[in-house]
């Protein structure tokens, strides 16, 4: 099956900050790239989502971008706000990443 | 409000109990999933159904024994579980129009299970 590495785990900006996070994935048949926002104690919520025949995309601060031969794609969130204070997950082919927690500062 | 349901939302049983979990979508998708989010684990897929066909099993043990009756109903049936299997089970549903994994997950609150 598909393998998904994340990175980092753990991820502190100060707010107005951008923050990046990548992932890379195994199968290079995978297509469908999505990123998930789960709150604490609330359930993931898919936030932005790219498929394979673009390279980025963006919805206003959150971007994401992908580099199929290469085989990861990044997630970008700019001038970041305390709300933006979450876990992030990056999937492939129903298999997720491991999980950044973003810590906003104000 | 998801169009995704769980219930119960919280469950503690015991290792020789049998209880079941049970997900509905209102949202008209044709997949359904049950994924186990543990405290130190990426989310794992264990089961998915498409058009009430289970398509997939990620060497799920046998003490979890999912069931789709129909594409809007998803249950996971639970006997002689471990402490180990204490997580939060989420449910989620998702139109693959593209093929398997295509299309946006939208999950449930998710069941909260403590095993003793």
């Amino acid at each position: 099956g598909e393998n998904v590495e994340q990175h980092p785990s753990t991820l502190s900006v100060q707010e107005g900050d951008s923050a990046v996070i990548k992932c890379t994935y195994s199968d290079s048949a995978s297509n469908y790239f999505p990123w998930y926002k789960q709150e604490l104690g609330k359930r993931p919520q898919l936030i932005i989502d790219i498929r394979s025949n673009v390279g980025e995309k963006k919805d206003q601060r959150i971007a994401v971008t992908l580099n199929k031969t290469a085989k990861h794609f990044s997630l970008h969130i700019t001038e970041t706000q305390p709300e933006d204070s979450a876990v992030y997950f990056c999937a492939a082919a129903g298999s997720f990443g491991a999980g950044t927690r973003l810590t906003v500062k104000p | 409000e998801t169009g995704v349901t769980q219930t119960p939302r919280h469950l503690v049983m015991g290792m020789t109990n049998k209880k079941s979990l049970k997900c509905e979508q209102h949202l008209g998708h044709n997949a359904m999933y049950w994924y186990k989010q543990s405290a130190k684990k990426p989310l794992e897929l264990m089961f998915v159904y498409n058009f009430k066909e289970q398509t997939e099993n990620n060497s799920v043990p046998s003490r979890f024994s999912p069931e789709c009756p129909n594409s809007s109903h998803l249950f996971l049936h639970l006997h002689t579980l471990q402490p180990e299997d204490s997580a939060l089970y989420l449910c989620a549903s998702s139109q693959d129009i593209r093929g398997s994994h295509t299309g946006e997950l939208f999950f449930g609150e998710g069941s909260r299970l403590t095993v003793l």
